[in-house]
């Protein structure tokens, strides 16, 4: 069945790089772009950016350009998205959910791994 | 980009129906009808329950429906069930290439 498999818990110091894989299953990963989005303890969802595994293009939400990257690995179907200068307040789940329809629409987020919990603690 | 405004709360009886708002601006929900709907329970993941303002993915139940108006979007849930108690929230594209989510509902069968 069409699965997003992601990394374990992290626990990081403020001013590292924490970097979540995303392994996904069950259908043609160059197929669909993936999405980022965290939550932050007891907060909304709040998208992070996007990635095309099959040429790599990616697009990021304004409020994280700089900070954040997102790659991918077509031989594993994996994708990655590394966050760095990391502070407290990212302290948060991350997810990674593929779009469903093929096309980038930022819309239709059908597919979510289950979470990785990054918490940033000195 | 603004989170989209969502009540941060609702309730109702089981088999009552609720509605959910989601408003935005022109910039993104009365813009384009990329808006999508998802169900989160406690300590999971979001699940997808309406797309494109109001298709249905395959295995959603039929008494969850979208709609919009204007800037604002709607989520009905009818027939409620205890099950149905979650957070809901709203996604939308937006005219900065980006994707904005509402700030979430709480939904209480009560």
């Amino acid at each position: 069945q069409v699965q997003l498999v992601q990394s374990g818990a992290e626990v990081k110091k403020p001013g590292a790089s924490v970097k979540v894989s995303c392994k996904a299953s069950g259908y043609t990963f160059t197929s669909y772009y993936m999405h980022w989005v965290r939550q932050a303890p007891g907060q909304g969802l709040e998208w992070m950016g996007v990635i095309n595994p099959s040429g790599g293009s990616t697009s990021y939400a304004q409020k994280f350009q700089g900070r954040v990257t997102v790659t991918r690995d077509t031989s594993t179907s994996t994708v990655y998205m590394e966050l760095s200068s990391l502070r407290s307040e990212d302290t948060a789940v991350y997810y990674c959910a593929r779009e469903g329809s093929g096309l980038l629409r930022w819309d239709r987020l059908d597919v979510w791994g289950q979470g990785t919990t990054v918490t940033v603690s000195s | 980009q603004s989170a989209l405004t969502q009540p941060a709360s609702v309730s109702g009886s089981p088999g009552q129906s609720i509605t959910i708002s989601c408003t935005g601006t022109s910039s993104d929900v009365g813009g384009y009808n990329f808006v999508s709907w998802y169900q989160q329970h406690p300590g999971k993941a979001p699940k997808l329950m309406i797309y494109d303002v109001s298709n249905r993915p395959s295995g959603v139940s039929n008494r969850f429906s979208g709609s919009k108006s204007g800037n604002t979007a709607s989520l009905t849930i009818s027939g409620l069930q205890a099950e149905d108690e979650a957070d809901y929230y709203c996604s939308s594209y937006t005219t900065s290439s980006s994707l904005v989510f509402g700030g979430g509902t709480k939904l209480t069968v009560l």
